[in-house]
This record gives structure tokens, C-alpha cells and sequence, in this order.
């Protein structure tokens, strides 16, 4: 069964403005891993939180996380044209090391 | 440019062809994965390989065969596929099979007829 999920599905905003994903999740997890992918792309890493910490930055990401919800967010600030991406959430459980991906939120950000 | 390359980028082949996929490292990483992307769905992890030695097979079926020769290269050979296995598939690596972040390749996108 999926393990992430992310919410919204699709995205369209004005370059500017922030974006915000969300990931809900299953099972207890070690940590979260944001990934973003181009169109046709490979997945690059973004931003990883670990299940003891509640909020992590990384330039104009803002990555929350709520063990309780079993929930993730991702807020872009200040979106530009050039992050128009598919953005993953990725959980990683200790038990087998397994690293589980979402499908995905679709972002685009318009001139 | 993550360190990951995969080749071909783009694949067509019959389902009677036999075709391989490539990807080489050059992180220096010693765990390598095949994950394959279909539209509308997560990625599916299909192979895993550990200092060379294949730890895991997500009841992946046998036309697909992972080869993993050293800890930089990966290969995918594909034989008698199917249209439904049209598409991308994804190498990956990290530094070993208890770390988290994992590096992706570009992927080869391949269609069958």
C-alpha cells in the first residue's frame, strides 16, 4: 500500500507567490525526504527531516513535519518560473531501509 | 548534473527485442537501485543492490534482469517486454543501504511496441 501521499495533486500559482504541499503518511518512519523532478527527469534531493525534528529550512524551502498527523508540508516562498516541477514526498522506515515514494504534487508556476 | 548517468535516454523497442539499460555512478556510493516510473503512479522500487550483491527483488518479473558487476554500474537487461512496461525507469545510489538520500540518474524512458 502507498505510504506518502500528497495533497494537491496539482498546483498553479503566480511567480511570487508560496507554494504549499502536504504528505500524509502510514507507518512510523526514521525520516521524510522531499524530492523534486523535472518533466522527463530524474529526482533530485531536496530537503530530509528526521522524526525527532518539527521544522527544517533550506533556502526558500520550509519543510514541517507532525509525527501525531503523520503529516508533511513543503512551502516554497517566493516561487519563481523555474520551480515548475513534480514534487515528491519520501518516507524512509528503518525496518528493511526502505525508502517509499508518493505520487507526487504537480507545480507550476506561471510569469 | 547529480553524479548518476544513465544510457540510453530515450528506448523503443518490440517485445520480441533484447535491450539492456546502463548507469554508472561516479559518488563513489555502494548501494545502486532501478525504480521505474509509470504515469499516475509512485515509483516502484524494483532492484537493490549492496556492495555488488543484489538485496532485494520486489517481485519483479524475470524479463527484467539486473546485473551489477562493481559498485559503480548498474545494468537493467530487458527481454520479451510488454507494452505495459513502457516507462521511465530510474537508477539511483547512496552511499550505502542504511542512508537515507538517494541520488537519481536522468532516467531512460522506453517505449514498447
Amino acid at each position: 500500500s502507498q505510504q506518502g501521499e500528497e495533497d494537491p495533486q496539482a498546483l498553479s500559482i503566480q511567480e511570487g507567490e508560496n507554494a504549499t504541499m502536504n504528505c500524509s503518511y502510514k507507518t512510523s518512519i526514521n525520516n521524510l525526504q522531499w524530492y523534486r523532478q523535472n518533466s522527463g527527469r530524474g529526482l533530485v534531493h531536496l530537503i530530509l527531516i528526521r522524526s525527532n525534528e518539527r521544522e527544517k529550512h533550506s533556502g526558500r524551502l520550509r519543510v514541517t513535519l507532525d509525527t501525531s498527523k503523520k503529516s508533511s508540508s513543503l512551502l516554497i516562498t517566493a516561487s519563481r518560473a523555474a520551480d515548475t516541477a513534480s514534487y515528491f514526498c519520501a518516507t524512509f522506515t528503518g525496518g528493511g531501509n526502505k525508502l517509499t515514494f508518493g505520487t507526487g504534487t504537480q507545480l507550476k508556476v506561471e510569469l | 548534473e547529480t553524479g548518476v548517468t544513465q544510457t540510453p535516454r530515450h528506448l523503443v523497442m518490440g517485445m520480441t527485442n533484447k535491450k539492456s539499460l546502463k548507469c554508472e555512478q561516479h559518488l563513489g556510493h555502494n548501494a545502486m537501485y532501478w525504480y521505474k516510473q509509470s504515469a499516475k503512479k509512485p515509483l516502484e522500487l524494483m532492484f537493490v543492490y549492496n556492495f555488488k550483491e543484489q538485496t532485494e527483488n520486489n517481485s519483479v518479473p524475470s524479463r527484467f534482469s539486473p546485473e551489477c558487476p562493481n559498485s559503480s554500474h548498474l545494468f537493467l537487461h530487458l527481454h520479451t517486454l510488454q507494452p505495459e512496461d513502457s516507462a521511465l525507469y530510474l537508477c539511483a545510489s547512496s552511499q550505502d543501504r542504511t542512508n537515507e538520500k538517494l541520488f537519481f540518474g536522468s532516467g531512460t524512458q522506453l517505449s514498447v511496441l
